[in-house]
């Protein structure tokens, strides 16, 4: 099944101990993006990778660390997690097309990791 | 990327059509109009996009008006299983940076 998968679906930690939130897809796309939900604020983008070594600045990116080693994989981490950094998060891959064609396959979103930092 | 303005919430009655507006004034000629909703906290969960022309798929229909600077989701048969937040984006594309404002939390009654 096609799915985007991440890990761990909750997560409680204390201040300052280092995370790793786990993005998985089997579909070959080359896009992966992370997003941050807070009450009030919608959906915001915390970085987005294009492709293979390959990362780029969301609108949030305070705090975050990514890496893209893998095509399949997009972990995000948080090296010393503070308490703002509570949240739900949620990893997405979309396919890019070839070049000359604009990228409007929808994005495929994982089941969200629920993070509280006490 | 554009800016969407969306009525935080709607109510509609179930086996009724549900029309969820969204403002997006300032969209430029190539940039399309997606639709997604999230039903509780699961991840968001694709429906439709469009760039000109009005588009219909299983889901739902997705009205765009002429001079682009609005559009209109339409669930043509609401059910109980529609009851969700809606978001509408605009995009140049999915691969780049997007941000999904609060949406209009769309309550479907019995």
């Amino acid at each position: 099944e096609a799915q985007v998968t991440q890990n761990p679906r909750y997560l409680i930690t204390v201040t300052g101990k280092k995370l790793t939130v786990t993005c998985s897809q089997n579909m070959n796309h080359e896009y992966m993006s992370w997003y941050r939900q807070d009450p009030g604020l919608g959906l915001r983008q915390i970085y987005y990778s294009m492709n293979v070594e390959v990362t780029d600045k969301g609108d949030v990116p305070e705090g975050y660390k990514v890496s893209r080693k893998e095509k399949r994989n997009f972990p995000l981490i948080l090296e010393s997690p503070s308490p703002n950094q509570t949240s739900l998060y949620f990893c997405a891959s979309t396919p890019l097309l070839a070049l000359g064609q604009s990228y409007n396959s929808p994005l495929h979103f994982g089941n969200g990791t629920r993070l509280t930092v006490t | 990327d554009a800016k969407t303005t969306q009525p935080p919430s709607m109510d509609c009655a179930e086996g009724r059509a549900a029309n969820l507006p969204c403002n997006h004034s300032t969209i430029s000629g190539n940039e399309y109009v997606y639709w997604y909703r999230q039903i509780h906290s699961q991840g968001p969960q694709y429906i439709i996009h469009g760039l000109k022309n009005n588009e219909t798929n299983e889901m739902a229909s997705l009205i765009i008006t002429e001079d682009r600077k609005s559009s209109t989701l339409i669930l043509p048969h609401a059910t109980l299983r529609d009851t969700a937040v809606y978001y509408c984006i605009v995009l140049l594309d999915n691969a780049g940076k997007s941000t999904f404002g609060d949406g209009t939390t769309l309550t479907v009654k019995p």
